[in-house]
């Protein structure tokens, strides 16, 4: 069985500043990753995903993942960040032939203050 | 754009109550699934149907029952609530379940248990 580990449960970061959230997993087989975002009283949302090719994802909002294979991690990171990133985000993964059972991370609260 | 809607939003109930939480969504999307939300626990996926007539359980079934009588509702139900089950519930879909693809979140339903 796979599993997920974030690293950080909080990151207080101030606006304007990079910030990098870490992910590593866990699996004997071939995974497929996201990362979600959940703001306050929503649900979660998918901010971006590695299936295959290029290791290095994006996001339309300025974030981006890299999948390292070697270290099995998934970072996520964003080099300026916004009021408005404030939120709580999830590492996720799903092995390749799984029906869709997606293991989350713990997640990690991120707070960005002016 | 309507997506997944779950009602209710808020719940509180006692001890041994029942209840049912409803889940709709409207994107013609064979697969949906149910999760709960704890604090530092991340989602944990409680049942997953990938179609009409077909459910099965996920890692914390104990306790919750499914159906899937059509493609567009999945309802939840609690037997015999109990003050381990108060956490925030969310249903989530995808178009077939396949692990590549991305799930839909509804905005979750706050439980409490007394």
């Amino acid at each position: 069985a796979q599993s997920v580990t974030q690293l950080d449960s909080q990151v207080p970061v101030f606006e304007e500043a990079p910030v990098e959230l870490r992910c590593n997993y866990s699996s004997s087989v071939s995974v497929y990753l996201f990362w979600y975002v959940q703001y306050p009283n929503q649900g979660l949302q998918l901010l971006l995903k590695y299936l295959s090719g290029s290791t290095l994802v994006k996001s339309i909002n300025g974030f981006e993942a890299e999948f390292n294979k070697s270290q099995t991690s998934f970072h996520l990171r964003k080099p300026s960040v916004h009021i408005s990133d404030t939120a709580e985000y999830f590492c996720a993964v799903t092995v390749t032939d799984s029906w869709g059972k997606l293991q989350f991370g713990a997640g990690t609260q991120v707070v960005v203050t002016p | 754009n309507a997506g997944v809607t779950q009602t209710p939003k808020f719940q509180v109930l006692k001890t041994g109550q029942s209840m049912t939480l409803q889940c709709a969504q409207d994107m013609n999307h064979e697969y949906m699934s149910w999760y709960r939300q704890d604090p530092g626990m991340g989602l944990r996926l409680i049942h997953y149907s990938v179609g009409a007539g077909i459910t099965d359980q996920g890692e914390v079934p104990n306790g919750y029952n499914v159906s899937r009588s059509t493609t567009e509702d999945f309802p939840l139900r609690l037997l015999s609530a109990a003050p381990s089950q108060t956490s925030v519930y969310f249903c989530a879909s995808s178009p077939n379940g396949q692990g590549n693809q991305p799930q839909h979140f509804g905005d979750g339903t706050r439980l409490s248990i007394l």
